[in-house]
């Protein structure tokens, strides 16, 4: 079954540096996806790249994919303090035009440090 | 920004006993999810459901589990015969036609059974 599996697990970093994530997959997706959780929280949606698109910002955040090494990775820059959360990527496979299924990493725990 | 509801926000029940938890999808989204965290593990999808039937559903939704829409607002997952390790948090997605590749996550609702 595919995975997402994602690393570091854990990241601390001053505020203000960038923090870049990685997540691994296995099988044939049709997107992946990026989200956050706070703490005993739910899931925010972040950004979500497509399979025949390498690379897509949002703000702060720069997602690229490289789907022949089944690979993507999260870069936050300018970190904040706000930033602290637990980041999961999440591939997505099914029809098309229909429900999809989402399958997540373990997750990064990232700290940003005041 | 519409967003997804779900009720109770935390729920204890005993060995055995049926719940229900309860989720309010964005209003003109048209596929529905449930997902569950078992503390510190992976977000596992559970089912999806569209146009009022099953689209998919893991391993994990056994003859236990059921879903339902019994009007136009809401989405349940019934638990017929809790057992302790149903214990996890439960998270109501939905998505869109416009967008339905994004979908948007409740809150959750904390599931402890005794």
């Amino acid at each position: 079954s595919q995975q997402g599996e994602e690393d570091p697990q854990a990241l601390s970093i001053q505020e203000g540096e960038n923090a870049t994530m990685n997540c691994s997959y296995k099988t044939s997706i049709n997107n992946l996806q990026w989200y956050r959780q706070n703490s005993g929280r739910g899931l925010v949606h972040l950004i979500l790249i497509r399979s025949n698109e390498r690379e897509k910002h949002s703000g702060r955040l720069r997602v690229t994919l490289d789907t022949s090494k089944k690979s993507s990775s999260l870069l936050i820059t300018a970190s904040r303090a706000a930033d602290t959360a637990s980041y999961f990527c999440a591939t997505a496979s099914g029809s098309i035009q229909g429900a999809q299924k989402l399958v997540f990493g373990q997750g990064t725990r990232l700290t940003i440090n005041p | 920004e519409p967003e997804v509801t779900q009720t109770p926000s935390h729920q204890v029940t005993q060995m055995g006993q049926e719940v229900i938890l309860r989720c309010v999808p964005i209003s003109n989204h048209l596929y529905f999810y449930w997902y569950r965290q078992i503390l510190g593990q992976k977000v596992e999808f559970l089912v999806s459901f569209y146009n009022n039937e099953i689209s998919e559903k893991s391993e994990i939704f056994d003859d236990q589990f059921s879903v339902e829409r019994p009007d136009g607002s809401n989405f349940t997952l019934k638990i017929r015969s809790t057992k302790l390790e149903d214990s996890a948090m439960y998270f109501c997605a939905s998505s869109g036609t416009s967008d339905q590749e994004t979908q948007y996550f409740g809150p959750g609702t904390r599931l402890l059974v005794l």
